[in-house]
């Protein structure tokens, strides 16, 4: 089965700075999902992420998908207070047959003013 | 719309007790998700549905859980004896068809078994 793994496990950053998370997978990524959670609420869809090599952005986040589709990376630039919170990847099933999606263990983020 | 929704926000209950717990997914959404959370597992998914069908229930933990899609518009997860082990926030999810891109959460249940 696949597995997504999450670096780092926490980060504590200043506010300002900006700051990467990395997901990378056991098997080829056919469709790969960011996902913010705030502390005690749902989780809120971020971005999405098939071709190798696509990178998109929402405000001043940024994920990319490497070539070949095994690891993705989340990019923060200039982090404020309301970025804090726990960002999950996950990874759909294969070849778009299989709708459900596998979440990494998240990453926690915490801001410091 | 009002997105995902799930009842009950918080729920505390004995040993022993059977815990139901109530989704209602967006309408119109044909495929409806429970996962658990947890800090040690992170977010685990238990059982998906299509068309009120159950597809996956591989990550159901135990025969304590059980899973139901009566209608489109609701769905039910039971545990039955409850134990301390299932403490955790369950989600559902629900996306609009098969291969959808992105599911959209509830707001979660966090059940405490004392």
């Amino acid at each position: 089965s696949q597995e997504l793994e999450q670096s780092p496990q926490s980060l504590i950053v200043q506010e300002g700075k900006n700051l990467t998370i990395n997901c990378t997978s056991s098997k080829t990524l056919y469709g790969l999902y960011w996902y913010k959670q705030k502390y005690g609420e749902g989780l809120i869809f971020l971005m999405m992420l098939q071709k190798g090599g696509e990178e998109k952005s929402h405000e001043k986040i940024t994920a990319k998908l490497d070539e070949k589709k095994q690891q993705s990376s989340l990019h923060i630039t200039a982090s404020q207070p309301s970025h804090a919170g726990i960002y999950l990847c996950g990874a759909a099933g294969g070849q778009g047959r299989d709708d459900k999606i596998i979440f990494g263990k998240g990453t926690r983020l915490h801001i410091l003013p | 719309d009002a997105g995902v929704i799930q009842s009950p926000r918080h729920e505390v209950t004995e040993m022993g007790q059977e815990v139901t717990l109530r989704c209602k997914p967006i309408s119109g959404h044909n495929s409806l998700f429970w996962y658990r959370q947890t800090m040690m597992r992170g977010l685990e998914l238990l059982i998906y549905f299509n068309n009120n069908v159950p597809i996956d229930d591989s990550g159901m933990p135990e025969d304590r859980f059980s899973a139901k899609m009566p209608n489109a518009s609701f769905s039910t997860l039971k545990i039955q004896p409850s134990e301390p082990r299932d403490s955790a926030v369950y989600f559902c999810a629900s996306s609009p068809s098969w291969g959808a891109r992105g599911y959209t959460f509830g707001s979660g249940t966090r059940l405490t078994v004392v």
